[in-house]
């Protein structure tokens, strides 16, 4: 069965400091791994999608990167407007669409 | 209008009420999804559609009954609720069910009386 973990569920920061929210993932084949950032009271806000193991996408301060096991989404220098929840979802081996989601790190970024 | 849109963007409703959620893409793509996201939970997936046609009921009670008329618009009538129901149900779009990139509306929230 398709499975989806994320670490920490909470996590804060102050302004500049660097950290990286975990996504570790069971799949029979992966055919997509993707990060959304979600606003209270809001739909979820597409940041990337991943394939393949090695593959790194970047965007402003935020960076993801994949293994076989697991995607981490780096962030560098974060700002207040970073404040959010990080969901990770994945495409594994259903062939109608479906994509698992973890729980969510919920993100606060103190100035 | 581009994106994902939902209407209306709040509900409360009684347990004994009918009522409609609707969904529009502007996307051009082919699969549209319903989600529920309750507290503390993960986003649940509920049905699924592709080229108007269902390909996935996620065990979701008959009181939850999709409709799709064309690949751009999506409904979810509801009626005979229960207060567990309440939640945020979102609506999202991918260009078919392979390419599940998907994009999602700004939600419903839904409260049961």
């Amino acid at each position: 069965e398709d499975q989806v973990t994320q670490s920490p569920e909470a996590l804060r920061l102050q302004e500049g400091e660097s950290s990286s929210l975990n996504c570790s993932y069971t799949v029979s084949g992966l055919r997509g791994l993707f990060w959304y950032r979600q606003d209270p009271g809001k739909g979820p806000e597409f940041l990337f999608t991943l394939y393949s193991a090695g593959e790194e996408k970047e965007k402003e301060r935020l960076k993801a990167t994949l293994t076989k096991k697991e995607s981490f989404l780096h962030i560098t220098a974060p700002k207040p407007e970073d404040s959010a929840t990080y969901l990770c979802a994945v495409h594994g081996s259903s062939n109608t669409g479906k994509l698992i989601f973890g729980q969510g790190t919920t993100l606060q970024v103190k100035p | 209008e581009t994106g994902v849109t939902q209407t209306p963007r709040h509900l409360v409703m009684g347990m004994t009420n009918k009522k409609s959620l609707k969904c529009e893409q502007h996307l051009g793509h082919n699969a549209m999804y319903w989600y529920k996201q309750s507290a503390k939970k993960p986003l649940e997936l509920m049905f699924v559609y592709n080229f108007k046609e269902q390909t996935e009921n996620n065990s979701v009670p008959s009181r939850f009954s999709p409709e799709c008329p064309n690949s751009s618009h999506l409904f979810l009538h509801l009626h005979t609720l229960q207060p567990e129901d309440s939640a945020l149900y979102l609506c999202a779009s991918s260009q078919d069910l392979l390419n599940t990139e998907a994009f999602f509306g700004q939600g419903t929230r839904l409260t049961v009386v």
